[in-house]
């Protein structure tokens, strides 16, 4: 099994500031099949990033994936209020398709 | 647009069994890919199955598998999970997410979930 571990936990960040995320796999992933979402309270996760680095459908350019192998990164550039959320990486490369733990993104 | 509604959630007993279904509407069912991912109370996402359009290639996490079973009907754009054997620990929200060829098979789309609760 693909182990995803994602840093740090939480971040505290305020509007404006750049979040830098990160997802460290236990085993190499293609960067084929590495996916961030954003999940907001009381809501169904979001897809933000497939592919790594590809935008999915009406995800601002403030959000972008990069990385390959092992080391994946998630960055928002200038945080808006709406950002504030918890945030996953998955992996589909190989069963079981396992999520990250998550990074809680709060309002500092 | 593409909408997938899930439902069969509910109080049941440890030991006991549940069926959820998911409703699909909006694009071609039997050529999507489909999972089942589950979220236990305050805690994060958790992978469950992952069924190919033909039913052919079915997948399980190791904590559901041999109580589990992923199913899916084409005629009906349905997708079911049958949980057998149920125990505290499966609690959770249930969600079923799509998983298309277009977005290399991450899961683009999301119903809004059914709370099953495994509690005596």
């Amino acid at each position: 099994e693909i182990a995803l571990t994602q840093s740090p936990g939480t971040l505290s960040l305020s509007p404006g500031e750049r979040a830098t995320l990160s997802c460290r796999a236990s085993q190499s992933v293609s960067s084929r099949y590495l996916a961030w979402y954003q999940q907001k309270p009381g809501q169904a996760p979001r897809l933000l990033i497939y592919g790594a680095s590809t935008r999915a459908t009406g995800i601002p350019d403030r959000f972008s994936g990069s990385g390959s192998g092992t080391d994946f990164t998630l960055t928002i550039s200038r945080l808006e209020p709406g950002d504030f959320a918890v945030y996953y990486c998955q992996q589909s490369d190989t069963s079981p398709y396992t999520f990250g733990q998550g990074t809680k993104l709060e309002i500092k | 647009e593409v909408q997938v509604v899930e439902s069969g959630g509910g109080l049941v007993q440890p030991g006991g069994s549940l069926r959820l279904s998911c409703a699909a509407s909006g694009f071609t069912f039997s050529h999507s890919t489909m999972n089942w991912v589950r979220q236990a109370p305050g805690k994060g996402l958790e992978w469950v199955s992952y069924i190919s359009g033909s039913s052919s290639t079915i997948y399980y996490a190791d904590s559901v598998k041999g109580r589990f079973t992923t199913s899916r009907d084409n005629a009906k754009n349905s997708l079911y999970l049958q949980m057998n054997s149920l125990r505290d620990e499966d609690t959770a929200v249930y969600y079923c997410a799509r998983a298309e060829y277009t977005y290399n098979f991450s899961f683009d789309s999301w119903g809004q979930g059914t709370l099953v609760t495994v509690s005596s």
